[in-house]
């Protein structure tokens, strides 16, 4: 089965540290990744996605993700974390052989950073 | 340009209540969606459509309805709403994979 996984529910951080939110993948063909944002009471915001090319990809907001195809994952990064970064983040993905509708998302992970 | 709206952004129902949720885009897409998000699921796909005119069955279609008569517009509807139909609601649109705008959210308790 084709599926999204973000092992972590919530990941906490102190501002200014390195941010790591992992998301691993479980697709046929050439997947289409994404990621986005979501804070309180507000629609998803996109990120940044990996269509092909290179492997890391920079998005909003200083972030950036790393397609890593032998390890079937896309882990969103920040060099430095800021307390504004605080929200939920969602990886989803798209088969590369699929329609628009086939978008998975994963179950999302609460980035919660400490000043 | 105000990208994806949703009406309404909160709504009670009882149980066995219907009610429609409108999404609207000015971005001129063809592909919009119907999305539900509930704690620890992520978004799962209720109904999508590729054009107007058209609709189709996502993940978890049961107990909705959908129609696209005019291409900026995306209905929702719920014809007998249930307790398990609490959840918070999402359209999203995009000019063709990949990637989606979102819209702010429909907040939906039914008791």
């Amino acid at each position: 089965a084709q599926s999204v996984a973000q092992p972590e529910d919530q990941v906490n951080v102190a501002e200014g540290n390195p941010l790591t939110v992992k998301c691993t993948y479980s697709v046929s063909g050439n997947p289409y990744l994404f990621w986005y944002v979501q804070y309180p009471n507000r629609g998803l915001q996109f990120l940044l996605k990996y269509i092909t090319g290179d492997n890391l990809v920079k998005g909003s907001y200083g972030f950036e993700a790393e397609f890593n195809k032998s390890q079937t994952s896309f882990h969103l990064k920040k060099p430095s974390a800021l307390v504004s970064d605080s929200a939920l983040y969602f990886c989803a993905v798209r088969p590369g052989y699929s329609s628009a509708s086939k978008i998975i998302f994963g179950s999302g992970t609460r980035l919660s950073i400490r000043p | 340009n105000a990208g994806v709206t949703q009406t309404p952004k909160f709504r009670v129902l009882k149980t066995g209540q219907s009610m429609t949720l409108l999404c609207a885009q000015d971005m001129n897409h063809e592909y919009m969606y119907w999305y539900r998000q509930d704690p620890g699921m992520g978004l799962r796909l209720i109904h999508y459509s590729v054009g107007e005119g058209t609709t189709a069955k996502g993940e978890v279609p049961d107990g909705y309805n959908v129609s696209r008569l005019k291409k900026q517009n995306f209905l929702l509807g719920l014809e007998s709403a249930a307790p398990s139909q609490t959840s918070v609601y999402f359209c999203a649109s995009s000019d063709g994979p990949p990637g989606q705008y979102f819209g702010p959210g429909t907040r939906l308790t039914v008791t």
